[in-house]
């Protein structure tokens, strides 16, 4: 079956713009996750959906980052007034059902952020 | 103190060798621990997770996890070039609800012919 996926594999943009990276979980994943890997760091969680809400924003670097999750399904992370800081590749993943300590989670290939 | 560690390596083993990869973590409360691999330009897959103290094996994968040290390691019999990859070690910090999982900066290993 399909994987997740996410939409642009690439996006530069200018210091200043907004973007929009989209994610399309595994079909019947009520749980997904963004996370963003900056050079030479480790995978940085940001926010976690289960169905719709978002019980845990707590990584999210600052108000100018947010994300939603419409039909239990695609989520988009919208990043406003991007900074060069803000350069990394951004991962989804989804899980079955987000509820269990084991829950395995399976990543998209991830959007690489450039911002000049 | 970081809440996973990991050493960056590179560690570099010759083909057929037995592959140790270590990984602490500091969050006594901690259930559940997984290692993922990650090629270069490429997303994390998961090889295993544990989450009971001991050994759990899938073919050459040996996972061990010993929640009164606080380490988890993941060994790979007969090295082969194909598992030349960064390793990452996640951990989920929150027992019940929520699957977040927190990271080290991952393990490069480099199997040589």
């Amino acid at each position: 079956g399909a994987g997740v996926s996410q939409s642009p594999s690439n996006k530069v943009t200018e210091k200043g713009k907004d973007v929009e990276l989209r994610c399309d979980p595994i079909s019947g994943h009520t749980a997904l996750y963004w996370y963003r890997q900056s050079l030479g760091q480790g995978l940085e969680f940001l926010i976690y959906f289960q169905g719709n809400s978002a019980p845990d924003k707590s990584g999210l670097p600052s108000d100018r980052f947010s994300a939603e999750r419409t039909g239990g399904s695609v989520s988009t992370l919208t990043i406003q007034r991007t900074q060069q800081e803000d350069s990394a590749v951004y991962l989804c993943a989804s899980s079955l059902a987000g509820t269990s300590g084991t829950d395995e989670q399976f990543f998209g290939p991830g959007t690489r952020l450039t911002v000049l | 103190q970081k809440e996973v560690e990991q050493n960056s390596g590179p560690l570099s083993v010759p083909e057929g060798a037995i592959a140790s990869l270590n990984c602490t973590y500091s969050d006594r409360g901690s259930q559940s621990f997984f290692w993922y691999r990650q090629y270069s330009g490429k997303s994390p897959e998961l090889i295993m997770f544990i989450y009971s103290n001991g050994d759990k094996e899938d073919g050459r994968f040996t996972a061990q996890l010993n929640k009164a040290s606080q380490y988890v390691s993941l060994l790979i019999r007969d090295s082969q070039p194909s598992d030349s990859a960064t390793y990452l070690c996640a951990v989920n910090p929150y027992p019940g609800g929520g699957n977040k999982l927190t990271f080290g900066t991952g393990t490069q290993l480099k199997v040589e012919l």
